[in-house]
Parts: structure tokens; C-alpha cells; sequence
């Protein structure tokens, strides 16, 4: 399929690091975050998500760092792979917004190389 | 099903005519999401179904854009006066209960308006 996004930031890394992905946000009343991987031609797929109670959480070979002072969330990829090639996203949720809807960040690209 | 599918996987257009995208969820989740994706962007959230009603339609760009889900299972996006503007790729996403539970997307249906 076509690429998602041909002018998104890129984050070029060598396989068996560790990759770090950032995101920032704007709405301080946004309680709930979620780390998406989107492949080419296909739709994006959950890696991780944090809830605003907390400032980490592991998965496997993932780290989401939540730091609500400044906004700021973080992906780490640990050993990063080949297969780890893809953009990705943050979203947010405010439960006090009363809905369910989420809101995506703009995307980087991850390019692993070998 | 497997997965969430979505058709056709790519439709071509002419501006001003009409268009109806359809989501197939995964069997037994209450909750669809519709999201739009333009070039180098995050999904942009539409509208949201729980069960047969819309929880949220607040995404919707205007009234040419149109959501049902008659029997709380498939959902079809409907596009009138297509402009072409309306070309991205329309992503859909079940999740088994709405809320905060885990979303699972589809492959996209890409929209080409000429």
C-alpha cells in the first residue's frame, strides 16, 4: 500500500538499539494516552497505553514515560528490529471531554537500519 | 471475522458525485470508530457508534458527510457532493465496548476525488 505520510519527521536508527519517540500534547485535561504502530497500506495497531495516574509503563521491549508537567510522552523501543519499521503515533483522550474520541499526533516515521 | 475489514479498499470519484464507504467490525464489538487520514496526518477522528446510535458525531466536517450503522454491526460512510478535498483514506475501528477498551482498525478505504 501507499506510504501514510511522505513529510513526517523521521527517526533513522541502526538495528539492536534503542529507539526513542516522542510526542507532545496540548490538552492538559487529556487523562488517557495510546502509542499506535501504522505499517504501509494497513490501519494503525495498539502498542501501548498509559493512563494519567501514572509516569511509566513497561511492555514488552516498549516503555511509554508520561510527563504531564510538560506534556510530553515518550515511546522507547528497546533493540529496535526491522519489523519495528513503521510511523508512529500518540492519541489522547480527556474523560472529563465526556467522549470517547481520540486525538492523534502528527506521526513519525521509524526507519530501522541494518 | 478476523478482523475489521472495510470496502471497497480503494474508490475513484469524480467531484460532486456520491460515495458510501462500508466497515465490517469485528463480530461482537459494540463500539465503531470512522476516522479520515490525509497525506503525512494522524487519523482524524469522524464519528463514533455505540451500538446503533452515534455517541459522537462531532468529527463530521460538514453535512455532506453522513454515518449509519442501522443494526449495530456494519457501518457505512456516506459522502455526498464529493469535493476533492473529501481524498484521503477512511479508517474504521471496532473496539469490543467502547470506552477505553483496546481499538482495532481496518486496512482503510483510500478515497480519490477527481
Amino acid at each position: 500500500g501507499e506510504s501514510v505520510g511522505l513529510h513526517l519527521p523521521t527517526l533513522s536508527v541502526q538495528e539492536g538499539d534503542n529507539s526513542i519517540i516522542n510526542c507532545a500534547y496540548s490538552n492538559s485535561a487529556s487523562d488517557y494516552f495510546i502509542w499506535y504502530k501504522q505499517e504501509s497500506g494497513k490501519g494503525p495497531q495498539f502498542i501501548i497505553d498509559i493512563r494519567s495516574n501514572m509516569d511509566k509503563r513497561q511492555g514488552q521491549r516498549v516503555t511509554v514515560l508520561l510527563n504531564k508537567t510538560v506534556k510530553h510522552l515518550s515511546l522507547q523501543i528497546a533493540a529496535t528490529q526491522p519489523g519495528d519499521s513503521a510511523v508512529y503515533f500518540c492519541a489522547e483522550n480527556s474523560q472529563a471531554s465526556g467522549t470517547y474520541k481520540y486525538i492523534f499526533g502528527t506521526g513519525t516515521r521509524l526507519k530501522v537500519l541494518a | 471475522g478476523a478482523g475489521v475489514s472495510q470496502t471497497p479498499s480503494n474508490k475513484v470519484t469524480e467531484k460532486g458525485k456520491y460515495v458510501e464507504l462500508r466497515c465490517d467490525p469485528i463480530s461482537g464489538h459494540t463500539a465503531l470508530y470512522w476516522y479520515r487520514q490525509s497525506l503525512g496526518q494522524g487519523p482524524e477522528f469522524l464519528i463514533y457508534f455505540q451500538g446503533t446510535g452515534a455517541a459522537d458525531d462531532s468529527g463530521l466536517p460538514n453535512d455532506r458527510f453522513f454515518a449509519v450503522r442501522p443494526e449495530g454491526s456494519v457501518s457505512t460512510l456516506k459522502i455526498q457532493r464529493t469535493e476533492r478535498g473529501d481524498s484521503a483514506v477512511y479508517l474504521c475501528a471496532s473496539s469490543s465496548s467502547g470506552g477505553r477498551n483496546e481499538q482495532f482498525f481496518g486496512p482503510g478505504t483510500r478515497l480519490t476525488v477527481l
